[in-house]
């Protein structure tokens, strides 16, 4: 059974360049969150997809966008990179409407550096 | 003030000793809560869940009280693997669709 997988898992990119994320969802699972953790900080909660929905968003400029596939894989974009903006990103797959269980699944992460 | 606040640490201890770190949340309406465990460059994974009654998992001890909104990660007999950060996290349900709300992490660096 394959967790959480993200693609690439490290990337250089320069200022106000675009760059796209992947991620596919532990198998059965159907949500997916992406996190920005910072160096010496904890996850950030960016958005979460459900149902190829964007269902909640954190506190990201609209630079930050997404998008979810019938498959349940999903995409994280950033338009016009800042040097702040590198980071691990951290794609975490749950199931959505399941209660009493929260737990969710992070993949290994993709390490952005902009420069 | 933080949702999620957690002393930075580090914390460095000798192999064999007790350690235990604190969080405390700002949001009252917190439904679920949990310990990961992030190495370094790597991604977090759970390592336990926090019960109101308190629960156990062999030498990791983990307790919440709701009413000063703290939890709090009691590790007993320490080994050099459990050096890591530990992430506070919680959830304002109990559910897979909400996110998750984490602190900063405490470093734990065990000695030999």
């Amino acid at each position: 059974d394959a967790g959480v997988t993200q693609s690439p898992t490290h990337l250089i990119k320069t200022r106000g360049q675009q760059v796209t994320l992947r991620c596919s969802p532990k198998s059965g699972h159907d949500t997916v969150s992406w996190y920005q953790q910072a160096l010496g900080q904890g996850p950030q909660f960016i958005f979460q997809y459900y149902e190829e929905e964007e269902r909640q968003r954190g506190n990201f400029p609209d630079r930050f966008s997404g998008h979810q596939f019938p498959n349940y894989s999903s995409e994280l974009n950033v338009n016009a990179l800042l040097l702040g903006d590198s980071a691990l990103y951290l794609c975490a797959s749950s199931l959505g409407e399941r209660q009493w269980s929260t737990e969710a699944f992070f993949g290994q992460g993709t390490r952005l550096t902009v420069v | 003030r933080k949702e999620v606040e957690q002393d930075p640490g580090p914390f460095n201890v000798p192999e064999g000793a007790t350690v235990a770190f604190n969080c405390t949340y700002s949001n009252s309406a917190s439904q679920s809560f949990f310990w990961y465990r992030q190495d370094c460059r790597k991604e977090p994974k759970l390592l336990m869940s926090v019960y109101s009654s308190g629960n156990e998992d062999g030498r990791f001890t983990a307790q919440l009280n709701r009413a000063s909104q703290y939890i709090s990660l009691l590790i007993r007999d320490s080994k050099l693997s459990d050096s890591a950060i530990y992430l506070c996290v919680v959830n304002i349900a109990n559910s897979g669709n909400t996110p998750l709300v984490f602190g900063k992490g405490t470093r734990l660096s065990v000695i030999a």
